[in-house]
């Protein structure tokens, strides 16, 4: 079963606007990591932002994390149209000896 | 060269036959794992292994088999492939509690 789920499942916006993709979760995590695909290619890290963090920066890329809720979020700034990717959140349970989860991915296009 | 290298990248074939994906890695990591990509479901968990010894299943081990040969090199098996095992194949490595690297994937058609 899924742990993570991402929302939007796709997001267009235009060059230069900021994009926000959000992750819930269900269970209680060691760390949560984004990734990025683009189309057909394999899956690309990003970001680690582990459970006693509440935000991580890495250049463009900015990820919060709020345990209580359950959630994650991921922010690219000044987006161009070379982020036009999936990005997928991925879980590492509690007790799943660092084996990560991950969900089904949001779809961002930016146009150009 | 790739960190991790999967062979074949595309493969056709038909109901019944016997198909073996391969994973070698330079990285030098202990955990490689064999994941699944189908539209509209993200990634899925085949089976794992944390060391030379150690093969665990994932949550769609029906229908597959590994092998982990040496550190660098795990293999993903159907023994009899079909239709339903159309995808897109990844294989990745990490190591305790890092980030995961993938190879590029492994289409596979079942007609």
């Amino acid at each position: 079963s899924q742990q993570g789920e991402e929302d939007p499942q796709a997001l267009s916006i235009q060059e230069g606007e900021n994009a926000t993709m959000n992750c819930s979760y269900k269970t209680s995590i060691n760390n949560l990591q984004w990734y990025r695909q683009n189309s057909g290619r394999g899956l690309v890290h990003l970001i680690l932002i582990r459970s006693n963090e509440r935000e991580k920066h890495s250049g463009r890329l900015r990820v919060t994390l709020d345990t209580s809720k359950k959630s994650s979020s991921l922010l690219i700034t000044a987006s161009r149209a070379a982020d036009t990717a999936s990005y997928f959140c991925a879980t590492d349970a509690r007790g799943s000896n660092y084996k990560l989860t991950f969900g089904k991915g949001t779809l961002l296009t930016v146009n150009p | 060269d790739a960190d991790v290298t999967q062979t074949p990248r595309n493969r056709i074939t038909k109901t019944g036959k016997r198909i073996m994906l391969e994973c070698s890695q330079t990285k030098g990591h202990d955990r490689m794992y064999w994941y699944r990509q189908d539209p509209g479901l993200g990634l899925r968990l085949i089976y794992y292994s944390f060391d030379v010894k150690d093969i665990n299943k994932g949550e769609i081990s029906d229908g597959y088999s590994v092998s982990r040969q040496a550190q660098a090199k795990f293999s993903l098996s159907l023994e009899s492939a079909i239709p339903n095992q159309t995808a897109l194949y990844f294989c990745a490595t990490s190591d305790f509690a890092g980030e995961l690297f993938f190879g590029e994937g492994s289409r596979l058609t079942v007609l």
